[in-house]
């Protein structure tokens, strides 16, 4: 049964603390997207990978967010310095690019920065 | 701009039937995807649709009208496990991107 994971799954630091977020996503897939969720904002895009190259971060704060994928069995979002703001679940997806595929969700890292 | 709509809150009775809908205006399409999110878990993926009309799927449904910016996701027979939020989200032309709608939260009461 094929999925993606995510480590850690709770992660509570202190403001300005590194945070590293590591996602593996389903073997084959050439998609990889980070999402944040809040109450307020729902599921915002963060970052977005196709065959590994970085397509879009538009949607990501640079001055402190960073997302990268070193091979095709890892993708890892960083956070430097952390700020309470960035209090969210953040969750890693992956897919195949194009047609009726969906995207599927890993369980996601709960950040609580205090 | 890309804008999605949908009912923040919605509740209905166990058996019934419910409607969410969603209306999008966004600056390319792709196809439409509804997702279902129980609480404290991750989306997970219930419909597609990028031509006009009905794809049904047991007792979930979705419809889609490309000239109305519109969508509807139809859940009959509803069940207590049928208490989640759903997302609709938008496929951008030309990427794989995925813009979500803020999630319509579903409370089913016995």
């Amino acid at each position: 049964d094929a999925r993606v994971t995510q480590t850690p799954r709770h992660k509570v630091t202190e403001m300005g603390q590194e945070v590293t977020m590591r996602c593996q996503p389903i073997l084959g897939h050439n998609t990889v997207f980070w999402y944040r969720q809040t109450m307020m904002q729902g599921l915002e895009l963060l970052a977005y990978f196709r065959n590994r190259a970085p397509l879009d971060d538009s949607g990501m704060p640079k001055d402190r967010f960073s997302a990268e994928m070193p091979d095709a069995t890892l993708a890892t979002l960083k956070i430097q310095p952390s700020e309470p703001r960035d209090s969210a679940v953040y969750f890693c997806a992956s897919g195949f690019s194009g047609g009726a595929d969906e995207q599927y969700f890993g369980p996601g890292t709960r950040l609580t920065v205090t | 701009g890309q804008n999605i709509d949908q009912p923040t809150e919605m509740t209905a009775t166990e058996g019934a039937i419910v409607q969410i809908n969603c209306t999008y205006q966004t600056s390319g399409f792709n196809g439409l995807f509804w997702y279902q999110q129980h609480a404290g878990e991750a989306p997970t993926f219930l419909s597609y649709n990028v031509l006009d009309g009905l794809e049904e799927k047991g007792r979930f449904s979705s419809f889609l009208s490309r000239s109305k910016g519109y969508s509807y996701l139809l859940l009959k027979e509803l069940q207590m496990k049928d208490s989640a939020s759903y997302l609709c989200a938008v496929r951008d032309y030309g990427t794989d991107k995925l813009i979500f709608g803020t999630g319509t939260r579903l409370q089913v009461f016995p």
